[in-house]
């Protein structure tokens, strides 16, 4: 099975700053690796797919990028509304989620 | 709209027995793989099993294999998962997902609100 990591598991962070997430999968996959956002009560969002392809409807702040076992997403200026966990999700072998990592307000 | 809406979820004991629904709207539901995710209460994502356009491939997380049937009818639009033997660990609100795929790439890109299943005497 392959394992998903993420760090830091949480983060704070002020508006305007750049964040940047790694995600590390226990074997490559390639470029199987998406990324999801989560605010408290709601479901998950589909941010990135395929490590860097941009969901439609998506702000062009966010972005991913990486291949084999080391991902990124970067947020280059956070917004009020970015306040939130965010997930990394492989799909090379069915799917496995990364913990997690929870970006609050600083 | 795209839509998808769980139903289903409630209070159970240990050893019960719970059936989600999951009903799709919007979208050639025929057309797609489908998944389960669910998430603790304050933990992470977990997918639990996803199943293929016309139900001739079925895929589990390890910690359901026997437990948990994932099943599907396209002519109702709608997704199902049967779960037997519940244990307090399985806890936790499920959505029901729409997994899309382009060039080989899988992701879920469509999601319900979710459905809360406790598991508790």
């Amino acid at each position: 099975d392959i394992q998903m990591t993420q760090s830091p598991s949480s983060l704070s962070a002020s508006v305007g700053d750049r964040v940047t997430i790694t995600c590390r999968a226990s074997q490559s996959i390639s470029s199987y690796l998406n990324w999801y956002q989560q605010k408290p009560g709601k479901a998950p969002k589909l941010l990135i797919y395929a490590a860097s392809s941009l969901q439609s409807g998506v702000p062009s702040r966010f972005s991913g990028s990486g291949s084999g076992t080391d991902f990124t997403l970067t947020i280059s200026s956070l917004q009020p509304e970015d306040f939130a966990t965010y997930y990394c999700q492989q799909s090379y072998s069915v799917f496995t989620f990364g913990p997690g990592t929870k970006v609050d307000i600083k | 709209e795209v839509q998808l809406v769980e139903s289903g979820g409630g209070l159970v004991q240990p050893g019960g027995s719970l059936r989600l629904s999951c009903a799709a709207s919007g979208f050639t539901f025929s057309s797609y793989w489908m998944s389960w995710v669910r998430q603790a209460p304050g933990k992470g994502l977990e997918w639990v099993a996803n199943i293929k356009q016309d139900g001739s491939e079925k895929y589990y997380v390890d910690s359901v294999k026997g437990r948990f049937t994932i099943s599907r009818d396209n002519a109702k639009n709608s997704l199902y998962l049967q779960m037997n033997s519940l244990r307090a660990e399985d806890t936790a609100v499920y959505y029901c997902a729409r997994d899309l795929e382009l060039r080989y790439y899988y992701y879920m890109d469509v999601w319900g609100k979710g459905t809360t299943v406790t598991v508790s005497s």
